[in-house]
């Protein structure tokens, strides 16, 4: 079985530009979560979407957005971006609800703000 | 906001030897989970220990939850030069999100 992918791997955007990242999850997981992770505030939740639905959000602006679709993929997408949006962007797919199973994590997308 | 805290924040030892690292957290939880990274990489699952449960094993891994003192450990046997990498606590919340901690840094010399 396939493991949990994302793209780009790499991406390098300037301030006030948008990206859009992408996660497919492992096939059968309904559930896909996404974080941030930077040297200094660690792996923080962004958002877990479940069955195409926005299950919970973490503490961010509201430029962080995102979306699932029937097939599970997920897409999540930063607005006007500021230099301190650089940093490791994971998804973590999982059978379950991410809190409840075990979630399976991608290799991450290393987004840099210049 | 993070939920676990992990110590130390780093860790150095030899190879061959054992690697504790701890794990507390605030709230009450369903479960606990530790997750084990490579530098710059995906996290990789290690072990799920649900909060009726007070020791799991896998492998050369042990974990131990202690419900009570809100506290959970990882030990590492015999540890390897390929156990190098940051090992993170999660648990998750009333809400069933998942929290991570700061991490422990584990370096392990050949």
């Amino acid at each position: 079985k396939a493991g949990v992918t994302q793209t780009p791997r790499y991406l390098i955007k300037t301030r006030g530009q948008q990206v859009t990242l992408s996660c497919s999850p492992i096939s059968g997981h309904r559930s896909v979560s996404w974080y941030q992770q930077t040297p200094g505030q660690g792996l923080q939740f962004l958002f877990e979407y479940f069955s195409e639905t926005q299950r919970n959000k973490g503490n961010f602006p509201g430029r962080f957005s995102g979306r699932q679709f029937s097939n599970s993929r997920s897409e999540m997408n930063v607005s006007t971006l500021e230099l301190g949006d650089s940093a490791l962007y994971l998804c973590a797919s999982s059978l379950l609800q991410g809190g409840t199973d075990t979630q399976y994590f991608g290799p991450g997308t290393r987004l840099t703000v210049l | 906001s993070q939920q676990g805290e992990e110590d130390p924040q780093a860790l150095s030892i030899q190879e061959g030897e054992n690697a504790t690292m701890n794990c507390s957290y605030k709230t009450s939880i369903n479960n606990l989970q530790w997750y084990r990274q490579n530098s710059g990489r995906g996290l990789v699952h290690l072990i799920l220990i649900r909060s009726n449960e007070r020791e799991k094993h896998s492998g050369r891994l042990r974990v131990t939850l202690d419900t009570s003192k809100k506290s959970s450990s990882l030990l590492i046997t015999a540890s390897r030069a390929a156990d190098t990498a940051s090992y993170f606590c999660a648990t998750d919340d009333n809400n069933n999100d998942m929290r991570f901690g700061a991490g422990t840094r584990l370096t392990v010399k050949p």
